[in-house]
């Protein structure tokens, strides 16, 4: 079974701080795909990252990073001097591979970040 | 890139009616999803097609069918809505098996009344 948890329902900050998104996952498959999507007020999800899990390289994106730490099984993310367009709904995701049936997205249930101009 | 249309932004229905929520990808994709979003919950699969006429019920199905007779379009039917219904309803769409990335439209936010 998976399961992805973001303890962290709603997160306000002030611009240009620094925030960090946090996301616990749990999951039999040795080998699983974790990913990060944002949901701005428009609604629509827009991809941010895929992981696999055999590579727990930490990567970044301009002001995004992604720590992915297998020992702990999570994934946080996290955005440096943030801005008013980074307020969103952040959600996690795992899916496990090889892919089998419908090889589901299986979503945490969300972070709403506001950063406050 | 990769475009993902519903139907409608909103939609008010009646309890009891029959809706259909249309979804169209422009992507050759061969795998189409619906889910429903409830805060709190986060998103949950209703049901996965992953190709024509192909069906396979995700996660939560009841009171749910889909339809899928072209490549390029997956529609949710409520057969009888229910205000339990009301939601936000997402459509996401992925090349194929070997590939990872749902691409997700707009979202149809439903109220049932």
């Amino acid at each position: 079974a998976q399961k992805v948890t973001q303890a962290q329902t709603e997160i306000s900050v002030v611009e240009k701080e620094d925030v960090t998104l946090d996301c616990v996952y749990e999951t039999r498959d040795t080998t699983y795909y974790l990913f990060w999507y944002k949901q701005p007020p428009s609604g629509e999800l827009v991809f941010l990252i895929r992981r696999n899990s055999f590579d727990e390289q930490n990567e970044i994106s301009g002001r995004y990073s992604w720590n992915f730490q297998k020992s702990t099984s999570s994934f946080n993310f996290t955005i440096t001097a943030s801005q008013v367009v980074d307020s969103a709904v952040y959600f996690c995701a795992l899916t496990p591979y090889p892919q089998t049936g419908a090889n589901n997205l299986f979503f945490g249930t969300g972070t709403r970040l506001t950063v406050i101009p | 890139d990769v475009k993902v249309t519903q139907s409608s932004r909103y939609l008010v229905k009646r309890t009891g009616e029959k809706v259909f929520l249309e979804c169209v990808q422009d992507m050759d994709h061969e795998n189409m999803f619906w889910y429903r979003q409830d805060p709190g919950l986060g998103l949950r699969l209703i049901y996965f097609s992953y190709d024509v006429k192909m069906k396979e019920k995700g996660d939560i199905p009841e009171g749910y069918s889909v339809s899928r007779e072209k490549k390029e379009r997956f529609s949710l039917i409520l057969e009888s809505a229910s205000t339990n219904q009301t939601s936000m309803y997402l459509c996401a769409s992925r090349l194929g098996r070997n590939s990872y990335e749902q691409y997700f439209g707009p979202g149809t936010r439903l109220t049932v009344t």
